[in-house]
């Protein structure tokens, strides 16, 4: 079965400091990858995507997140953090190998980004 | 204008009401979903059409029933709402294409259940 793990509820850090919010998963075949992110009273909006090919892979608003197959996790990441990126974030799975179109969400974590 | 539009933004009912949670969608997009969203649980699938006559079961679809109206609107319904299905609930729409899932979603509805 799919799942998707997401170890942290909070993340806490300095405006201006990288930061990294993390994701670990388990699907029987390929995994599709997926970060989205939820502001106050809206609907999750699509971060970025891994399908296949490089293991970094760049998104909107400057963030990126890096594939790694040997750990299962594909962590989100930022070289420097804004106020603005404050927000409940969360990371999702397929199982690449059917056609189901069944996203599996984590749990979520919050990003909260300090002036 | 939204592309993806939920009726109503709140709701509180009393337990033993039906209700129902209208979504439609301006992306012209064949699949469309119903989750919910509990603190600490991330979001769970409560159903999931692939087209007008495609209606899935979802992880947790106990109490809810759907009704795929046409290809732009998907209502999800609760015959007789009990308070544990108090939740913030979202419908998200996505074309199916090659690359995998990219959902979008409605503002969502938060549903209280007394």
């Amino acid at each position: 079965a799919q799942s998707v793990a997401q170890p942290e509820d909070q993340v806490n850090v300095a405006e201006g400091n990288p930061l990294t919010v993390k994701c670990t998963y388990s699907v029987s075949g390929n995994p599709y990858l997926f970060w989205y992110v939820q502001y106050p009273n809206r609907g999750l909006q699509f971060l970025l995507k891994y399908i296949t090919g490089d293991n970094l892979v760049k998104g909107s608003y400057g963030f990126e997140a890096e594939f790694n197959k040997s750990q299962t996790s594909f962590h989100l990441k930022k070289p420097s953090a804004l106020v603005s990126d404050s927000a409940l974030y969360f990371c999702a799975v397929r199982d690449g190998s059917g056609n189901t179109g069944k996203l599996i969400f984590g749990q979520g974590t919050t990003l909260q980004v300090k002036p | 204008d939204a592309d993806v539009t939920q009726t109503p933004r709140n709701r509180i009912t009393k337990t033993g009401k039906r209700i129902m949670l209208e979504c439609s969608q301006t992306k012209g997009h064949d699949r469309m979903y119903w989750y919910r969203q509990d603190p600490g649980l991330g979001l769970r699938l409560i159903y999931y059409s692939f087209d007008v006559k495609d209606i899935n079961k979802g992880e947790i679809s106990d109490g809810y029933s759907v009704s795929r109206q046409a290809q732009a609107k998907f209502s999800l319904s609760l015959e007789s709402a009990i308070p544990n299905q108090t939740a913030l609930y979202f419908c998200a729409t996505s074309d199916g294409g090659t690359g995998g899932e990219k959902l979008f979603f409605g503002s969502g509805t938060q549903l209280s259940v007394l």
